[in-house]
């Protein structure tokens, strides 16, 4: 089954708050972690991602968490715009994995006007 | 600088036809990906191939499915026979050539199978 899950399948934000989207995995080998942004009809594109060697990193606007003791992940958005509204998936890869991502079930961020 | 780029985006098959779906990867990637995703659902991938190589196949269902990247020319998802459950999106992804490089996806196809 799928090693990796989130909390919350709908997250829904008024514009201009920050967001927090959460996944866990249970993978404790996993030592490289990517999220990505799919909006309808389109493929998932690259936001950030996050080795485990690190416990934080930050893009534009966005911040990755990565907690390695409860085997946490989460995105932080900040400033949330009506153009982040879409589907959030955490993936992650582990060594012997061979390369491939498997991918949480995703979560929906809706922006309120 | 292309992304990955995939054709069709949409395809519809009748039960019993096959499906060709192409994906060219990213300018410099030797590494491609693909991915199934049902409606409402994350991806799951299928199988990982590098130029002319098949690397992992073990998301890859034993039959009517198969995949190439050959020397030249777009890596390709063949499904034969198609049935109705194989209605999904397929995305392609490509990447690098050091292991845990990022994977960019394609835009996918849509697969109806009438």
């Amino acid at each position: 089954g799928e090693s990796v899950g989130l909390h919350l399948p709908t997250l829904s934000v008024q514009e201009g708050d920050n967001s927090i989207i959460n996944c866990a995995y249970s993978n404790s080998a996993s030592d490289y972690f990517i999220w990505y942004k799919q909006e309808s009809g389109k493929g998932p594109q690259f936001i950030i991602d996050i080795r485990s060697n690190m416990d934080k990193r930050q893009g534009q606007r966005v911040t990755v968490l990565l907690n390695k003791t409860v085997k946490h992940l989460s995105l932080q958005i900040a400033a949330t715009q009506p153009g982040d509204s879409a589907v959030y998936f955490c993936a992650e890869n582990t060594p012997d994995s061979s390369y491939k991502l498997i991918f949480g079930s995703g979560t929906r961020l809706l922006v309120r006007p | 600088n292309a992304g990955v780029m995939q054709n069709p985006r949409h395809l519809v098959r009748r039960r019993g036809q096959e499906a060709r779906l192409r994906c060219s990867p990213m300018k410099g990637h030797s590494h491609v990906y693909w991915y199934r995703q049902l409606p409402e659902e994350g991806l799951k991938f299928m199988v990982y191939l590098q130029k002319e190589n098949i690397i992992d196949e073990s998301g890859m269902p034993k039959e009517r499915f198969s995949a190439e990247f050959p020397k030249e020319g777009p890596s390709i998802l063949r499904i034969q026979q198609v049935v109705r459950g194989d209605s999904a999106a397929y995305f392609c992804a490509s990447s690098g050539t050091v292991r845990a490089d990022t994977q960019y996806f394609g835009p996918g196809t849509r697969l109806t199978v009438l």
